[in-house]
């Protein structure tokens, strides 16, 4: 039990389609991220959350959209993805954003199949 | 972009050696945190290192930052099969105004019975 949960936790979905991934967090931080984690390659930061408010977007595509109405909560929206998106989906948190040093919690991730 | 590499990608110890991960940055990293993957989990935070030639020990884990802050190691003594996973490091990168974590790209680690 990391304090972070994240559904589901496998997903497929057509290029067409229209889903999205769930986090939350039972922390009480104020920062939560998405990241991606491809085979062979360093975790990808996509969005940063402080305080619902996004600071941080690294050039993600539009097809990727985050939503966080709350500290507690993170949405991944996704539609229209392609297959070079299949990847591990991570979220994460921390006490205050990444930059005052605080050391992140992941939760266990989505595993994502675009057919 | 600023990047933060690390090596080797893969290691592969006979149960009972030691193992050594090295993180290299081409700027100076205000500091470095240390994260475990097991096969099939997610990250999960072992240590942060702030100060210049700092030395943190956990158990068998020892954790090193580098003078110039720029560099940072982690040494394994005596593996055991439970270490088995991914260890990556990550820095944070002061640019101005802002500040990111930034994760390498990992070593893998296999220890063979």
């Amino acid at each position: 039990e990391t304090g972070v949960t994240q559904t589901p936790r496998h997903l497929v979905m057509g290029m067409t389609n229209k889903k999205s991934l769930k986090c939350e967090q039972h922390l009480g931080h104020n920062a939560m991220y998405w990241y991606k984690q491809s085979a062979k390659k360093p975790l990808e930061l996509m969005f940063v959350y402080s305080l619902e408010e996004r600071v941080e977007n690294n050039s993600v595509p539009s097809r990727f959209s985050p939503e966080c109405p709350n500290s507690s909560h993170l949405f991944l929206h996704l539609h229209t993805l392609q297959p070079e998106d299949s990847a591990l989906y991570l979220c994460a948190s921390s006490q205050d954003s990444a930059a005052s040093g605080q050391p992140q919690h992941f939760g266990d991730g989505t595993r994502l199949s675009i057919l | 972009g600023q990047q933060v590499m690390q090596i080797p990608q893969y290691q592969h110890v006979q149960e009972g050696e030691d193992f050594t991960t090295y993180c290299n940055s081409s700027t100076t990293l205000s500091n470095i945190q240390w994260y475990k993957q097991r096969p099939g989990g997610h990250p999960v935070f072992l240590i942060q290192l702030v100060k210049s030639g700092e030395v943190k020990k956990q158990k068998r884990l020892t954790f090193q930052f580098g003078e110039a802050k720029k560099n940072s190691s982690l040494h394994i003594t005596a593996t055991q099969t439970t270490d088995v996973g991914t260890y990556f490091c990550a820095g944070i990168i002061s640019s101005g105004s802002a500040r990111q974590l930034t994760f390498g790209s990992g070593t893998q680690l296999t220890v063979l019975p």
